[in-house]
């Protein structure tokens, strides 16, 4: 099972430029997320989504939008770069919550972006 | 908004030593979950605490979830290289659907 599979790997932009950074999962999971990940400040959520055609804002959406067209692909797009988004991108898929409990996310490798 | 803070951010032990790491939430979860992280990998699940007051153990590893259900610990017993990695603790409040993770703590273990 490949699981949740993120591209590109890498990417340099310069400032201005615009990406979509592509996230896909096989296991048919409800929730998906991305996060950003700086260091020593964890895992932040970005923009995450509780099913086909649905996205919220997390805590950190600004300069970033996405879509959930179809049920396993969650798109994370960059309109114009800046340097303050240099960080490693990390799609998170889960089957979603029961209660007091959530189903545990499953990351993808990760996408390291540069912005020069 | 909700805060999750770790400590310590970084620690450096000698192979056999102990090692903690202590998960603070601003409120009260509805859970807990642990993630590790491997230099240059992606985080990975390894346990979820709901009840307070809970511990669970995973062979060297032991986790607890307060009693007042914001604050929990990872403990490992007698460290080895293939512990090293960044441990995440991630926490839900209320009903929603997102988990804010903690700051993470990076553990080295030199032999």
């Amino acid at each position: 099972n490949a699981g949740v599979t993120q591209t590109p790997k890498f990417r340099v932009l310069k400032t201005g430029q615009s990406m979509t950074l592509l996230c896909a999962q096989d296991m048919n999971h409800e929730y998906m997320y991305w996060y950003r990940q700086d260091p020593g400040m964890g895992l932040r959520l970005i923009h995450y989504s509780v099913g086909e055609g649905t996205t919220a804002k997390g805590e950190v959406p600004d300069g970033y939008n996405v879509s959930r067209l179809k049920k396993q692909n969650f798109l994370l797009g960059l309109e114009s770069a800046a340097p303050s988004q240099t960080s490693v991108y990390f799609c998170a898929s889960s089957s979603g919550t029961g209660g007091a409990r959530n189903s545990p996310l499953h990351f993808g490798n990760g996408t390291r972006l540069t912005v020069t | 908004g909700q805060q999750v803070m770790q400590i310590p951010q970084y620690q450096h032990v000698q192979e056999g030593e102990d090692f903690t790491t202590y998960c603070n939430s601003s409120t009260t979860l509805s859970n807990i979950q642990w993630y590790k992280q491997r230099p240059g990998g992606h985080p990975v699940f390894l346990i979820q605490l709901v009840k307070s007051g809970e511990v669970k153990k995973q062979k060297r590893l032991t986790f607890q979830f307060g009693e007042a259900k914001k604050n929990s610990s990872l403990h490992i017993t007698a460290t080895q290289t293939t512990d090293v990695g960044t441990y995440f603790c991630a926490g839900r409040t209320g009903g929603g659907n997102k988990l804010t993770f903690g700051t993470g703590t990076q553990l080295k273990v030199e032999l």
